[in-house]
């Protein structure tokens, strides 16, 4: 079946504007994760949905950062006034809410988010 | 803060060499430790999940092994290949509440088989 994928694949875009990255999980998947890798670090935890709601943000760095899941499928990462250091790749990932897999998350292939 | 750390950096081996890198993370409040293996412009692939120290998993000629209680986890590659290379990601799973199990990765491994 279809993976997760993510749009677009690329972004550039100039400091100060605001950016929307989408996210569309694997069918059935009801748990929805965002992630960011800035250049040299691993993947960092932004926000996780559970059906429609975020049920933790705590990984989200500031306010200028939001996400929505408002069917409980398909998700978009909002960056307001974005800044140099938002530049990274932001990936995705959704899983089934099952403990029997230990909650195994898949990965889209990310956007690359560039700030000039 | 949660730290996983990841050895080396990076690795060039020749084709056919057998090689492992090592990941770290806490020994306490374990739940599972995921493999990633990242290709560049693709989707991280999930290798392994280990669940259980002692968990010996394998997958053609990848293969991994968890201690939980030192808080280690090597993974294997036998008789490297040029399509073996990639990053590889290691992550621990950090039950956060309400449901969340947000994983927390080391920096990778690049590895680089030259043919």
């Amino acid at each position: 079946g279809a993976g997760v994928s993510q749009t677009p694949s690329n972004k550039v875009t100039e400091k100060g504007k605001y950016v929307e990255l989408r996210c569309d999980p694997i069918s059935g998947h009801t748990a929805l994760y965002w992630y960011r890798q800035s250049l040299g670090q691993g993947p960092e935890f932004l926000i996780y949905f559970q059906g429609t709601g975020a049920a933790d943000d705590s990984g989200l760095p500031n306010d200028r950062f939001f996400a929505v899941r408002p069917e409980g499928s398909v998700s978009t990462l909002k960056i307001q006034r974005t800044e140099r250091g938002d530049s990274a790749v932001y990936l995705c990932a959704s899983s089934l809410r099952d403990r029997a897999t230990y909650n195994e998350q898949f990965f889209g292939p990310g956007t690359r988010l560039t700030v000039l | 803060i949660l730290n996983v750390e990841q050895s080396p950096q990076s690795l060039h081996v020749q084709e056919g060499d057998s090689t492992n890198f090592t990941c770290s993370f806490p020994s306490s409040n374990f739940y599972a430790l995921h493999w990633y293996r990242w290709e560049t412009a693709k989707s991280p692939e999930a290798l392994f999940v280990m669940t259980l120290n002692g968990d010996e998993k394998k997958k053609g000629r990848i293969s991994a092994t968890l201690n939980t209680k030192e808080g280690y986890s090597y993974l294997y590659i036998k008789g490297s290949q040029p399509e073996d290379s990639a990053t590889y990601l290691c992550a621990f799973a950090l039950y956060s509440g309400a449901g969340s199990y947000q994983l927390t990765f080391g920096k990778g491994t690049k590895l680089s088989v030259i043919p």
